[in-house]
């Protein structure tokens, strides 16, 4: 069965760390995925995308996240957060059906002054 | 403009009430989806519209009923809901037929079935 996966669930970290969130798929064939976040009291929104091309792709708000189609990875990136960061990350994937966006469960991340 | 707009902003509705949400867009967006999302829980996929025609219904039940009466407007209708039914119901919209195409989301509905 198709699935996504997200490794963390809740992430607490200081202003100016690092942070890496890992997503997995179990897809066949083509996939196409998104790293979405979701602020306190806002909608969700893009952060990036991969569907073709360099497997690392840069986002928003200095994110990026590479593609690494032998582990069936799609891990996201940011090399030093700030409190504005705190927000739940979905990661989502599309394969061959159209408009079938599938999200991983979601990792609320913390940011602490 | 790359808004999509829903209202009402919150909804508390009995089980024997009829009521409506609305989603509205007008990026020129030709799909346009409902999603269900329960608490500290990722949105789930309802109902994908294409062209104004529905193209994809994941088993919702019935006192569910989407309608999208043209390219910038989607409703989703509830009747008999259940208690288990209160979410934040999230509408999206994006070109259709583009397998990589982003999803733009509205703030939700959040719906309270008491």
């Amino acid at each position: 069965a198709q699935s996504v996966s997200q490794h963390n669930h809740h992430v607490i970290l200081s202003e100016a760390a690092s942070l890496e969130l890992g997503c997995n798929y179990s897809y066949g064939g083509t996939v196409n995925l998104f790293w979405y976040v979701q602020y306190p009291g806002q909608h969700l929104q893009l952060l990036l995308k991969y569907f073709s091309g360099d497997p690392l792709v840069k986002g928003i708000k200095g994110f990026e996240a590479e593609f690494i189609k032998s582990k069936f990875s799609f891990n996201l990136r940011k090399p030093s957060v700030q409190w504005s960061d705190t927000a739940e990350y979905f990661c989502a994937v599309t394969g061959t059906s159209w408009g079938k966006l599938q999200f991983g469960a979601g990792t609320q991340v913390v940011v602490t002054p | 403009d790359t808004e999509v707009t829903q209202t009402p902003k919150h909804l508390v509705m009995g089980m024997t009430n009829k009521k409506s949400l609305k989603c509205e867009q007008h990026m020129g967006h030709r799909a346009m989806y409902w999603y269900k999302q329960k608490a500290k829980k990722p949105p789930e996929l309802m109902f994908v519209y294409s062209y104004e025609k529905l193209s994809i219904n994941e088993s919702v039940p019935s006192r569910f009923s989407p309608e999208c009466p043209n390219s910038s407007l989607l409703n989703l209708h509830l009747h008999a809901l259940q208690p288990e039914d209160s979410a934040l119901y999230l509408c999206a919209s994006s070109h259709p037929w583009v397998v990589a195409g982003e999803q733009y989301f509205g703030p939700g509905t959040r719906l309270t079935v008491t």
